[in-house]
């Protein structure tokens, strides 16, 4: 079975500063590993995608994250947040092959002025 | 183009009620088909999934049950609902290991 774990299900950075979110996953085999925005009352948006190849992915936003197998990361991070980066955000794992898409906790990001 | 339409967007309903959720997609065939729930402050829970026509798979028990009875179209129902069912209720759909799309989501408040 695979599973998603999101250490920190609140995080709070300053404007301009780094953001850094943290996804582990386990996998019985090679994994398709996402990243997802939610804005409030809205449905999911993807932020990036790995699926094979180049191990760092850039995505909308400004965001980008590394694949990383043998600590089995999926780690999101951005340089400088924005206001508009206070969302939730969603790491999410499927097989290569398979069908169900398996979801972390959720990390709510707040961000101060 | 690919859309998937989920409704309604809010919903009030009285405990021991029915429910009824549909969700729709067009522009795909064959689509892998899922009921997701956000309780307050507990993050996104999968309730059911389906392959195909009629599969159904469910992932937690519970007092909901999901059907699929045509290819693109996916319905989340109760026969008598509890309070523990009021949520956000967000329907997705992907092909096998890609990239999921939501609809816009459906808030449930069970009073």
């Amino acid at each position: 079975a695979q599973s998603v774990t999101q250490l920190g299900s609140h995080v709070s950075v300053s404007e301009g500063a780094l953001v850094l979110l943290r996804c582990n996953y386990s996998s019985s085999v090679p994994p398709y590993l996402f990243w997802y925005v939610q804005y409030p009352n809205q449905g999911l948006q993807l932020l990036l995608k790995y699926t094979t190849g180049a191990t760092l992915v850039k995505g909308i936003n400004g965001f980008e994250a590394e694949f990383k197998k043998s600590e089995t990361s999926f780690h999101l991070t951005k340089p400088s947040a924005h206001m508009s980066d206070a969302a939730e955000y969603f790491c999410a794992v499927s097989k290569a092959a398979g069908n169900k898409l398996t979801f972390g906790g959720g990390t709510r990001v707040l961000v101060k002025p | 183009s690919q859309t998937i339409h989920q409704w309604p967007a809010t919903l009030v309903q009285p405990v021991g009620s029915p429910l009824s959720l549909e969700c729709t997609v067009e522009g795909t065939s064959n689509p892998n088909l899922y009921w997701y729930r956000q309780a307050a402050g507990r993050g996104l829970q999968l309730l059911f999934y389906s392959v195909g026509i009629g599969q159904i798979s469910s992932e937690v028990p519970q007092n909901l049950s999901a059907s699929r009875p045509q290819d693109r179209q996916f319905i989340l129902s109760s026969k008598k609902l509890l309070l523990s069912d009021s949520g956000f209720y967000l329907c997705a759909w992907n092909l096998n290991g890609q990239v999921a799309f939501f609809g816009q989501g459906t808030r449930l408040t069970v009073v």
